[in-house]
């Protein structure tokens, strides 16, 4: 059974940088794609990129310039980076496996606050 | 960007009744639409993929259909653990975008 698991700091202060870390057990990474989605408290799911095992991703042009997902084959693991955080990305970042999203992680709450 | 559309927001049902749930898309995904489901406090849960496809253990309850830009979510007959949030999501064109929500509330 695949399963994903975040961890990373719950608190980042305003102009800092989140950094969240997605552990993958039980499959390996290649063949799929790896994804960063997140959900503001109340309100709906937003894609924040994915990266492929060949290190190729894609990220969402509202947060482009401020994203980096990388990838570690030989730790089965995945990162999410986000600069410049403002309170707007409070949320819950979940990572979940691609195309199909069938697996998620339970999700880490980030709150940016000074 | 392509944007969905689902209704309606909320849906008051009773158990044993049957949930039509759409979602409209601004643009032909083709059958690249997935469903999935969340309850408070849990990450999503996919039910339904590439429009009609049931996924890995999900009941025979839920059914999906549609294809380009107009989809539906069936739920034959609720069950009290089927109250929850449902999302589309459309993986033609990046990025990948969701729904709003259609929230399926007890009645």
């Amino acid at each position: 059974q695949v399963q994903l698991q975040e961890s990373g700091p719950g608190l980042v202060k305003p102009s800092g940088t989140l950094s969240l870390t997605c552990s993958v057990s039980g499959g390996s990474l290649s063949s799929y794609y790896w994804g960063w989605i997140r959900q503001p408290p109340g309100k709906g799911l937003e894609w924040i990129g994915y990266i492929y095992p060949s290190g190729d991703n894609n990220y969402n042009p509202s947060l482009k310039s401020r994203v980096t997902i990388s990838v570690d084959t030989s730790k089965n693991q995945f990162s999410l980076k986000l600069n410049s955080v403002t309170t707007a990305d409070t949320a819950v970042y979940y990572c979940a496996r691609g195309p199909r999203l069938d697996y998620w992680g339970r999700g880490a709450l980030v709150t940016v606050s000074s | 960007e392509i944007v969905l559309t689902q209704s309606p927001a909320t849906l008051s049902l009773s158990p044993g009744e049957r949930a039509t749930l759409s979602c409209r898309a601004s643009q032909s995904v083709d059958s690249y639409l997935a469903w999935y489901q969340q309850k408070p406090g849990q990450a999503p849960r996919l039910l339904i993929y590439d429009a009609f496809n049931r996924a890995t253990g999900i009941p025979a309850r839920f059914s999906g259909s549609g294809s380009e830009t107009d989809f539906t979510l069936t739920i034959s007959s609720l069950e009290p653990e089927d109250f929850a949030v449902y999302y589309c999501h459309q993986r033609l064109n990046w990025p990948w975008t969701f729904g709003q929500g259609t929230k399926v509330e007890i009645k």
